[in-house]
């Protein structure tokens, strides 16, 4: 059972660099998530894909770009990166109900470094 | 304005004490609130949810309240074990979203120590 899978594990980059982030669940969850993880500021949203072909802003958005590819896959993009940007980056998945009663999974994060 | 508030950075104890974490949430009023684990260099997993009307909820060593008047979810480990070691996340959505989107605290680190 894969769950949610992203790749790289890993990545440094120079600032300026574009790159993109890859994401893909096999539980057949139409919502998808991209989150950042800093130290002292906990897991904070960064974009987010309530269903397929779909996809709306999360409280930290700016810098970044998204692609829901299709129900499996949402991708996270930084056109130019910035030393702010060096973050764990986590991506969750979920069935959405009203109310949020359902939990979200995660992946195992992808940590990238902005020189 | 953050939504979900775990005040404790950090809870050390020994092993078989009870951890005792706190939740509390400020200007909304969520039908349930979840209850994640983060192991180092790991994805949170999600543990428990708990509902607006349950007072509490148990799997195994695990108890969860939920207090609408106070707005504080509180979160017990008995007996613990240094293998409960971990940051432990609290979460929450809007009342009625059915985006599936969380509120997420920043954690709470346990160590317990043999």
């Amino acid at each position: 059972n894969a769950g949610v899978t992203q790749t790289p594990k890993f990545q440094v980059l120079k600032t300026g660099q574009s790159m993109t982030l890859q994401c893909a669940q096999d539980m057949n969850h139409n919502s998808m998530y991209w989150y950042r993880q800093d130290p002292g500021m906990g897991l904070r949203l960064i974009y987010y894909s309530a269903s397929e072909g779909t996809t709306d802003k999360g409280e930290v958005p700016n810098g970044y770009n998204v692609s829901r590819l299709n129900k499996r896959e949402f991708s996270l993009r930084l056109e130019s990166a910035a030393p702010s940007q060096t973050s764990v980056y986590f991506c969750a998945s979920s069935e959405p109900t009203p109310g949020g009663n359902q939990p979200q999974h995660f992946g195992d994060g992808t940590r990238l470094s902005i020189l | 304005s953050q939504k979900i508030e775990q005040n404790s950075e950090a809870l050390n104890i020994q092993e078989g004490k009870t951890a005792t974490l706190t939740c509390n949430y400020t200007n909304y009023s969520p039908a349930y609130l979840q209850w994640y684990r983060q192991d180092p260099g790991r994805g949170p997993v999600f543990l428990l949810l708990i509902r607006e009307n349950e007072k509490e909820k148990r799997k195994e060593r695990l108890k969860v309240t939920f207090d609408t008047t106070l707005k504080q979810s509180l979160f017990h480990i008995t007996a613990s074990q240094p293998a409960d070691s971990a940051t432990y996340l609290c979460a929450a959505a809007d009342r009625g979203s059915t985006l599936g989107r969380l509120y997420f605290g920043r954690g709470t680190q346990l160590t317990v120590w043999p």
